[in-house]
């Protein structure tokens, strides 16, 4: 069965500074996703950044990167700058690449940014 | 930007009545799923759907939920008899075959059965 482990429940960052959240996730495929996504406050789930396995660039999106080590099955979110609206719990995801596959979802860190 | 939409935003329901759980996907997107998260824990997968039909379920979801696409555009949850337990946010999300833009969740119903 596939896992994703995040093992911090909850992080803070002063504002400005930069925080990594950590994300290991466990498979035999080869072929898969990677995604981390931001849920504030509203609820809401918002993709932040993706990764295709088969690509090792690491992604990039602004003020976040990741730290993909497909050997390790370590894909750690760094977020640079850190505003205040970067509150939010965020989740690390994994999917396979065909199919209707489903997210498996880690078990989130919240992460506070503090004035 | 496309979205996806979910209604009701809030809904409240005594034990033992049925609810439907309404969703407007993302028009182009062929794939659609059911996502539940009790308060403050984690995000637990329902249900996939695609091609008009259920592509894979977990365990939660027993005989007393059902999913439906009856006209092309909207996806809807039903759970028949309401538990306590049930009480969660619920999200819908859909996405296409590439998985260029990721899964793409709604705003979320945050069902609560009393």
């Amino acid at each position: 069965a596939q896992t994703v482990t995040q093992s911090q429940p909850e992080m803070s960052v002063q504002e400005a500074e930069t925080v990594t959240l950590s994300c290991t996730y466990d498979t035999s495929e080869n072929n898969y996703y990677l995604f981390w996504y931001k849920q504030p406050p509203s609820r809401q789930m918002i993709l932040v950044i993706r990764q295709e396995a088969y690509k090792q660039q690491n992604a990039t999106e602004n003020r976040f990167s990741v730290n993909f080590q497909k050997a390790a099955k370590s894909f750690s979110l760094k977020i640079s700058d850190s505003q205040l609206g970067d509150t939010a719990m965020y989740f690390c995801a994994f999917t396979f690449r065909t199919g209707a596959n489903n997210l498996f979802f880690g078990t989130g860190t919240r992460l506070t940014v503090i004035p | 930007e496309p979205e996806v939409t979910q209604t009701p935003s809030h809904q409240v329901t005594q034990m033992g009545q049925e609810v439907i759980l309404r969703c407007v996907p993302i028009s182009n997107h062929l794939y659609f799923y059911w996502y539940r998260q009790i308060l403050g824990q984690k995000v637990e997968f329902l249900v996939s759907f695609y091609n008009n039909e259920i592509s894979e379920k977990s365990e939660i979801f027993d005989d007393q939920f059902s999913v439906e696409r009856p006209d092309g555009s909207n996806f809807t949850l039903k759970i028949r008899s309401t538990k306590l337990e049930d009480s969660a946010m619920y999200f819908c999300a859909s996405r296409d075959r590439g998985l260029r833009y990721g899964y793409t969740f709604g705003s979320g119903t945050r069902l609560t059965v009393v």
